[in-house]
C-alpha cells in the first residue's frame, strides 16, 4: 500500500452516463497525476496537477474528461457521456519533490 | 510524448534463473528511467530506477543496465522467484512545460515457474 487511495475501486456504467472518480494522494504530496491503463498496455499520461493548478493535459484527455484538484489535496476525474472506449483502469499517482511517483490501486471502469 | 518500446511481451523463467527485459527509446531528452512492477488488481510500484549518466544500478536481485549511445536499457532479475511473477513496465521521464510525466512501455508479463 503506497498511501495513495482511489475510490471507487470498480465502476460499471452504461454508455452515455457520467462517472466521477476520486484520488487521495499521499499527505503533503503537492504533485498529482492521472493515467489511463487499458488491458495489455502500460499507463498513459492524462493530466498533471501541482497543488490546485492543472499544469499539463494530454491529447488523450478529450472534452468529455475533466479533472479538478480544488484545494490542492484530493482530486476528481469526471468522464461525461461515457463511451465503451473509455473502459480502462484509471490510475492516480502522487509525488513530492523527488522523482518517484507513487501509484494508487486504480479505478477499473467498465462501460456497457 | 515519445514511445518507449519494451520486449518481450511475455517471459517464462524457471525458479533461480535470470529474467531479462529490454527497453529502447528515441527521445534523448528523457532524463530518468524507472522500472515498475505491477501485480493483478494493483497499481504499479517502483522497483528500481536509473539516470542516463550511470551505466548500471543494482538493488538486491534487480539490476538496470543502461546504454546511452544505443538508447537502450534493460532490467535483469537474478535468482528469479515465483513471487516475482508480475507485469513489469519500463518508463522514461519527459519534461513538460511545468513538470515531469512518465511514458511507459507496454509491459512484460513475467511468469517464474517453480
Amino acid at each position: 500500500d503506497t498511501g495513495v487511495s482511489q475510490n471507487p475501486r470498480h465502476k460499471i456504467t452504461k454508455r452515455g452516463q457520467n462517472v466521477t472518480f476520486r484520488c487521495d494522494p499521499i499527505s503533503e504530496h503537492n504533485r498529482l497525476y492521472w493515467y489511463r491503463q487499458t488491458l495489455g498496455q502500460g499507463p498513459e499520461f492524462l493530466t498533471y496537477f501541482q497543488n490546485e493548478a492543472q499544469l499539463e493535459k494530454s491529447r488523450l484527455l478529450s472534452d468529455r474528461f475533466s479533472a479538478e484538484r480544488p484545494k490542492g489535496s484530493f482530486s476528481t476525474l469526471e468522464i461525461q457521456r461515457t463511451e465503451q472506449g473509455d473502459s480502462a483502469m484509471y490510475l492516480c499517482a502522487s509525488r513530492l519533490l523527488g522523482e518517484t511517483q507513487y501509484f494508487g490501486p486504480g479505478t477499473r471502469l467498465l462501460v456497457l | 510524448q515519445q514511445q518507449v518500446k519494451q520486449s518481450p511481451q511475455s517471459l517464462i523463467v524457471q525458479k533461480g534463473g535470470i529474467s531479462i527485459i529490454n527497453c529502447a527509446y528515441e527521445n534523448t531528452a528523457f532524463d530518468y528511467f524507472p522500472w515498475y512492477q505491477q501485480f493483478p488488481g494493483k497499481g504499479p510500484a517502483l522497483l528500481i530506477a536509473i539516470r542516463p549518466d550511470v551505466s548500471e544500478k543494482k538493488e538486491g536481485r534487480f539490476t538496470i543496465s543502461f546504454n546511452k549511445s544505443a538508447k537502450q536499457f534493460s532490467l535483469h532479475i537474478m535468482d528469479s522467484q515465483p513471487g516475482d511473477s508480475a507485469t513489469y513496465f519500463c518508463a522514461a521521464r519527459w519534461t513538460t512545460n511545468s513538470g515531469y510525466a512518465l511514458n511507459f512501455g507496454k509491459g512484460t508479463s513475467l511468469l517464474v515457474t517453480p
